[in-house]
């Protein structure tokens, strides 16, 4: 069974830091590409990251640059979000998503269940 | 960044109604387009990718159109597990914007 499981969201004080796991199952996790994306509450989806298959390439969104960091270890099946300087605008469910290809071009198929993370002081 | 807007946000529906999404991009995807299915508490579902090809499992009561900058969703004939919010997102560029979201709601 294809299975994505997050890990790591919590209460965290403005301006600390967080770092997001994702573990992957039932598929070759170094063929794909990876997402995060993230629902704060009572809102639409967001983009935050991604990363391709290989990892040479990282992408992110405007809200998240220079503070969020992506990353793989396609040895272990997992990928990582760490993020620091959070903001109480960083409150959010997060999904770890797998991409339908290895590339930069692909709809997102497979979804972990979210971790959330709050930030409040 | 390209802009993706959906119409309507809200809709009214009934079981049985053939129910249209827009969404529009704010420059040209190509086809580089998809369209997912969340409900409450639920991590989203691919339905459609590329913009009209149907995701291995999913009813085809469910079916995508549209290239360049207009796409529709569209449901045949509304089921009672239909009623969700549903997002287009493109990926033909970073960042892969998603739509505002379009909630159907029971009339």
């Amino acid at each position: 069974e294809v299975q994505l499981v997050e890990s790591g969201g919590g209460l965290v004080k403005p301006g600390g830091s967080l770092r997001l796991s994702c573990a992957a199952s039932g598929f070759s996790f170094s063929y794909y590409s990876m997402i995060w994306v993230r629902q704060a509450p009572g809102e639409g989806l967001e983009w935050v990251s991604s990363m391709n298959n290989n990892g040479a390439y990282q992408y992110y969104g405007d809200s998240v640059k220079g503070r969020f960091t992506i990353s793989r270890d396609n040895a272990k099946n997992s990928l990582y979000l760490q993020m620091n300087s959070l903001r109480a605008e960083d409150t959010a469910v997060y999904y770890c998503a797998k991409g339908m290809d290895g590339g930069s071009r692909y709809a997102t198929d497979v979804w972990g269940q979210g971790t959330t993370v709050i930030v409040s002081s | 960044d390209i802009q993706m807007t959906q119409s309507p946000s809200t809709l009214s529906t009934s079981v049985g109604d053939r129910v249209t999404i827009t969404c529009r991009a704010s420059q040209s995807v190509i086809n580089w387009l998809a369209w997912y299915q969340q409900k409450p508490g639920k991590a989203p579902n691919l339905l459609i990718y590329k913009a009209s090809s149907l995701q291995s499992g999913v009813t085809s009561r469910f079916s995508g159109s549209g290239s360049g900058t207009e796409f529709t969703l569209t449901i045949s004939s509304l089921q009672p597990d239909d009623f969700a919010t549903y997002y287009c997102q493109q990926y033909y560029s970073y960042p892969h914007t998603f739509g505002q979201g379009t909630k159907l709601e029971i009339k």
